[in-house]
């Protein structure tokens, strides 16, 4: 199935260091969303976006909805170590009743001291 | 948010046999999904649970290896029939309100030998 271009694929910081990664699709989207993943658990969404242009805060993150709806990217300052994970964007297309979610390939964090 | 709990956790199982993982939602909601997240990748949709009707599949993914039921508003379940070591994944389901929002579950962890 179809997979939106996530960049960076992963990234070394060091703590304090901010960080941002962005998403890319070839169709547009009625919502941006982004969730992080830990080992052993299942994704937990941490900002969604309604609005192109839509520019969301979630504490250290921050996220926007591309003017096209065809891209988003995701900040996170000050990066401490539990930002340790897996972040993954996601498009969700609704047409009529049906709804319908696209992932991107992830971005691995790994933060150091 | 909703609170997704999914059964078993995890489980070994082996070549030919058939699991059933259940995904029960503390309220209820009219969308229910199912994915699989192949080891060190993204998360691709299975199909779409329909409550009263049957399941609405993505393309790869048949009704005879992914049997699903969705009983009522609450619960669903995925079968992986006739498993092979290419199985072997993460199996997540999701729920999504009217926000356009899906939030998941912790995820199956399936091991095929």
């Amino acid at each position: 199935g179809q997979q939106l271009n996530q960049s960076p694929q992963s990234m070394f910081i060091q703590e304090g260091e901010d960080v941002s990664m962005n998403c890319t699709s070839s169709s547009i989207f009625n919502t941006w969303l982004w969730y992080k993943q830990d080992p052993g658990e299942g994704p937990v969404l941490l900002i969604a976006l309604y609005k192109a242009g839509e520019l969301t805060s979630n504490g250290r993150l921050t996220a926007q909805f591309g003017i096209t709806r065809k891209d988003s990217f995701l900040n996170i300052s000050a990066s401490i170590p539990s930002d340790v994970g897996i972040y993954f964007c996601a498009g969700q297309l609704r047409t009529g009743t049906a709804s319908k979610l696209t992932f991107g390939t992830g971005t691995r964090l790994q933060v150091t001291l | 948010s909703a609170v997704i709990s999914q059964k078993p956790s995890r489980d070994i199982c082996q070549r030919g046999t058939s699991l059933t993982i259940q995904c029960q939602v503390d309220s209820q909601v009219t969308m229910m999904f199912w994915y699989r997240q192949q080891p060190g990748q993204s998360l691709t949709l299975i199909a779409t649970a329909n409550q009263g009707s049957e399941a609405t599949y993505e393309s790869g993914f048949v009704i005879d290896k992914f049997p699903i039921s969705r009983p009522n508003l609450t619960f669903s379940t995925l079968t992986v029939s006739n498993m092979s070591p290419e199985d072997s994944s993460i199996y997540l389901c999701s729920v999504e309100y009217s926000t356009d929002t899906q939030y998941f579950g912790p995820g199956t962890r399936l091991t095929v030998l």
